[in-house]
């Protein structure tokens, strides 16, 4: 079975910096997805970027980009000039792509914090 | 993007009773996914939803429990039945879409029903 593993449960910066969340993950499978989903207080999950396994070029997504390290089984975000719009759980997540799966399994979270 | 609607958005209920959350989407979707958020805790899956079978539930989560409806390709319900303060948490519909996904693989969410539970 896939973990996800997210080993940092809290995070801030300073507006206008930049951050990098951590995220690893554990799986036998060579294709996949993977991503960063946010959750504001509203508790909505909003995805924020997606990675495919079989590309190596990192996704970006405007202030939002990610260090796919995929031998290493590491998917950093990281978040550039930070907003406080910004401050929210944010959740790393893996889903297979091979046969019918698409169950999303998540980390635990880190809540980052975005001060003045 | 899918646009996803739960009711109730929120709901205060008492022990041992049942409530059924509902999920409407804007389009249709094959499959649609439930998922659990205790307080200040990750999202766990509880069952997948598939329109014209029976639902597919996730170790630790039982139908008896769980009974979920997936009537047709835009809606489903989840009963949370004879519930206690442990269910308290946020219950999110997911879904994935049939087409145009292009193959991007995500989820979409809808913005979750929170339940307390006294």
């Amino acid at each position: 079975a896939q973990t996800v593993t997210q080993s940092q449960p809290e995070m801030s910066v300073q507006e206008a910096e930049t951050v990098t969340l951590s995220c690893t993950y554990d799986t036998s499978e060579s294709d996949y997805y993977l991503f960063w989903y946010k959750q504001p207080p509203s508790r909505q999950m909003i995805l924020v970027i997606r990675q495919e396994a079989y590309k190596q070029q990192n996704a970006t997504e405007n202030r939002f980009s990610v260090n796919f390290q995929k031998a290493a089984k590491s998917f950093s975000l990281k978040i550039s000039d930070s907003q406080l719009g910004d401050a929210a759980m944010y959740f790393c997540a893996y889903r297979s792509r091979t046969g019918t799966a698409s169950k999303l399994t998540f980390g635990t979270g880190t809540r980052l914090q975005v001060t003045l | 993007s899918a646009v996803i609607s739960q009711k109730p958005s929120r709901d205060i209920c008492q022990r041992g009773t049942s409530l059924t959350i509902q999920c409407q989407v804007d389009s249709q979707v094959t499959m649609m996914f439930w998922y659990r958020q205790q307080p200040g805790q990750s999202l766990t899956l509880i069952a997948t939803a598939n329109q014209g079978s029976e639902a597919t539930y996730e170790s630790g989560f039982v139908i008896d429990k769980f009974p979920i409806s997936r009537p047709n390709l835009t809606f489903s319900t989840l009963t949370v039945s004879n519930m206690s303060p442990e269910d308290s948490s946020i219950y999110l519909c997911s879904v994935k879409r049939t087409s145009g996904s292009r193959g991007t693989g995500e989820l979409f969410f809808g913005e979750g029903s929170r339940l307390t539970v006294l």
